[in-house]
């Protein structure tokens, strides 16, 4: 799996958006890009994927250049409930299923949400 | 529909004993992954289950261990604990026989070894 970069730690006004930034420069074409975050003393919750066009959900919008190399997990109206770390990860989808639970998390980005 | 329930949610051990911590999967699910997280290696993966069957492995000692039930129930033990071993136990479930299916985490258990 390609190895991703993001940012230690963002500041977001609350009621504005927050823009997540990831850097995957060196992703392949059957890679996708996936986000989750993990809200203090809970488990990590599943945001957003994506492979190259631009994705949205009830959650969040998720912009994927065209070269593929980064990706920004946009939050458009920030509250405090969406302090927490978040996580990009870069892996293969299989199609057809098989094994997905072995997800490589790095560092993540500590998104605060301030009043 | 109920989460992923995992118990107990602490537990404190001495170095040297065994451990058993539990996971029940979302209704449905077939596949159980289980994470480790501590604050110096972040969340690392365990291994996977899926019909009873470990799939995956992580880079982990042979203390630990795991097995999953005919109701996709699993467990995960470690053996003869170390300090080190103090940390959350995260484990997640999800779909194994879709092209897609997002890891639905409970919110562990937190191991302290004294």
């Amino acid at each position: 799996d390609a190895k991703t970069t993001q940012p230690p730690s963002m500041d977001c006004a609350e009621g504005r958006a927050a823009n997540l930034p990831c850097n995957h420069s060196t992703i392949s074409g059957n890679e996708y890009v996936y986000w989750y975050r993990q809200i203090h003393s809970q488990g990590p919750q599943y945001i957003i994927h994506g492979l190259k066009n631009n994705e949205t959900n009830e959650m969040a919008s998720l912009i994927i250049t065209e070269d593929r190399k980064s990706s920004t997990l946009i939050l458009p109206h920030a509250t405090l409930r969406d302090t927490a770390v978040y996580y990009c990860i870069v892996r293969v989808l299989k199609v057809g299923g098989g094994s997905q639970g072995n997800l490589i998390f790095g560092k993540g980005t500590k998104l605060s949400v301030k009043p | 529909k109920a989460g992923v329930t995992q118990t107990p949610r602490y537990l404190i051990k001495t170095r040297g004993q065994q451990v058993t911590l539990s996971c029940s999967p979302i209704s449905g699910h077939r596949s159980v992954s289980w994470y480790q997280q501590t604050p110096g290696q972040g969340l690392q993966f365990l291994f996977e289950y899926f019909s009873e069957t470990q799939r995956n492995k992580g880079n982990f000692p042979g203390r630990f261990s795991g097995r999953q039930f005919s109701n996709s129930r699993s467990e995960m033990n470690v053996s003869t604990l170390e300090l080190g071993d103090s940390a959350l136990y995260l484990c997640a479930s999800s779909w194994a026989d879709r092209t897609f299916s997002p890891l639905h985490f409970g919110n562990g258990t937190r191991l302290t070894v004294t």
